[in-house]
């Protein structure tokens, strides 16, 4: 019954580990979002994604690379995680008509020790 | 570009009381604004939002808000206070045309005493 979900809720690491956080959705949304919380809440786009298509990256490293198998999925790899990547990432979904009003997900807190 | 600031990172009422939430943003087309309610260890829930047409929104859980042009606001309200509101409040604007690049404001944390 979960309109958007993501995998895992709690995530621990080392600095210089890949990891990858997997998020969907069954709302029948073909646009959706990852974003960044840090420890001040501040919340942060960091990438946007449409039929599959890479719509938003908003200056993010290399090291963060989305991927979208199907329009119901948009998975976040990281790779060589450092300490500044721990924070609280949501993923979001939204549809065509309304693209900005987006369904959030829990949130996979992230920390890298 | 676009931003948004919310005023007062702390607000604390009473049950019962007026909620009072500011939000002021910064667009150089019309916005699109939005209020989301995060309650603690949860995501972000969609309260209400403002797209075009009436400027007095009415939310979720007796929540409404206003957008006032002239005073590039998008304040939030409650007649009356309940502990179950407890949670921290973001508002977001977009452009609506750019599939849904939200900035949100930095959050206010609501606080609600017996």
């Amino acid at each position: 019954d979960t309109a958007v979900s993501q995998t895992p809720k709690y995530l621990v690491t080392q600095m210089g580990n890949d990891k990858s956080i997997k998020c969907e959705q069954n709302l029948g949304h073909d646009t959706m979002y990852w974003y960044k919380q840090d420890s001040k809440k501040f919340l942060k786009i960091m990438f946007s994604y449409n039929n599959k298509e890479l719509i938003i990256n908003e200056t993010v490293p290399n090291r963060f690379s989305p991927k979208s198998p199907d329009k119901a999925h948009l998975n976040l790899h990281i790779n060589s995680l450092e300490l500044g990547d721990s924070a609280v990432y949501f993923c979001a979904s939204g549809a065509s008509g309304e693209p900005d009003t987006q369904y959030f997900g829990p949130g996979t807190r992230l920390t890298v020790l | 570009a676009q931003s948004v600031t919310q005023l007062g990172s702390h607000v604390s009422v009473s049950e019962g009381a007026l909620v009072l939430l500011r939000c002021n943003y910064s667009s150089s087309v019309p916005p699109y604004l939005f209020w989301y309610v995060q309650y603690p260890n949860q995501g972000l829930q969609l309260l209400l939002k403002y797209t075009t047409g009436a400027t007095l929104v009415k939310g979720i859980n007796g929540f409404e808000a206003e957008f006032k042009k002239s005073e590039t606001s998008f304040h939030l309200t409650k007649p009356s206070a309940h502990m179950s509101d407890a949670a921290e409040y973001f508002c977001a604007v977009s452009h609506g045309t750019s599939y849904g690049k939200l900035t949100f404001g930095q959050g206010t944390i609501l606080t609600v005493h017996p």
